[in-house]
């Protein structure tokens, strides 16, 4: 079955260190691949995207994924977090183009809080 | 900004009662989807739109939600005898044809007392 993991519910960071987000999915295939960033009573920003190419991309707000096919994983990383950055954050995979399906599927959600 | 509004932002109902939100995206999404969050979880996939077809459902749209896209533009999705478990925030998400990436609206809270 296809589905998305983030093992880390919360993290707490202080301000100016760096940050990972762990990101695990489960598919037939390799899927497209999002972070999306979410603040208190909003919707969700697209952070970055990978569809294919190059396994390390650039998003904005200075973050960055890496697509790692042999772990299927997919993290997120700042090297240094702004207290701006505190919210929770969506890992999600998209079916590619004849796969079946068009839904995308979100993982759970990691909270950060940033500490000053 | 994302291309998609949503109305009401925020609706409080009696249990029981029915309503409606509403979605509109930039004619270039002609794809759009609905999602629904509860607090701490992700999104969840409710239904999927192909300009006006109704092409994909998820097993969480019960009989009494419905979603409809008439003319392929603006969405609504009803909840009919709301429940307090219906309680969520309904995200509403649109994606041109060729485009990989869905761009979401704000929201919709429902709260149902």
């Amino acid at each position: 079955a296809q589905s998305v993991t983030q093992p880390d519910i919360h993290i707490t960071v202080s301000e100016g260190a760096s940050l990972e987000l762990r990101c695990n999915y489960s598919y037939g295939a390799t899927p497209y691949l999002f972070w999306y960033v979410q603040s208190p009573g909003q919707g969700l920003q697209l952070l970055l995207k990978y569809f294919s190419g190059d396994t390390l991309v650039q998003g904005i707000k200075g973050f960055e994924a890496e697509f790692k096919r042999s772990q299927s994983s997919f993290n997120l990383r700042k090297p240094s977090v702004h207290w701006s950055d505190a919210a929770e954050y969506f890992c999600a995979v998209g079916a590619p183009p004849n796969s079946g399906t068009y839904k995308y599927i979100f993982g759970t959600g990691t909270r950060l809080k940033v500490l000053a | 900004d994302t291309g998609v509004s949503q109305d009401p932002r925020h609706k409080i109902t009696k249990r029981g009662q029915n309503v409606t939100f509403r979605c509109d995206p930039i004619s270039e999404h002609n794809r759009l989807y609905w999602y629904r969050q509860t607090l701490g979880q992700g999104p969840e996939f409710l239904t999927y739109f192909q300009n006006e077809a109704q092409l994909e459902k998820s097993r969480l749209l019960s009989d009494r939600f419905s979603a409809e896209r008439p003319k392929g533009s603006f969405s609504t999705l009803e909840i009919q005898r709301t429940e307090q478990g219906d309680s969520a925030m309904y995200l509403c998400a649109g994606k041109t044809a060729d485009g990989n990436t869905i761009y979401f609206g704000e929201g919709s809270w429902l709260t149902v007392v």
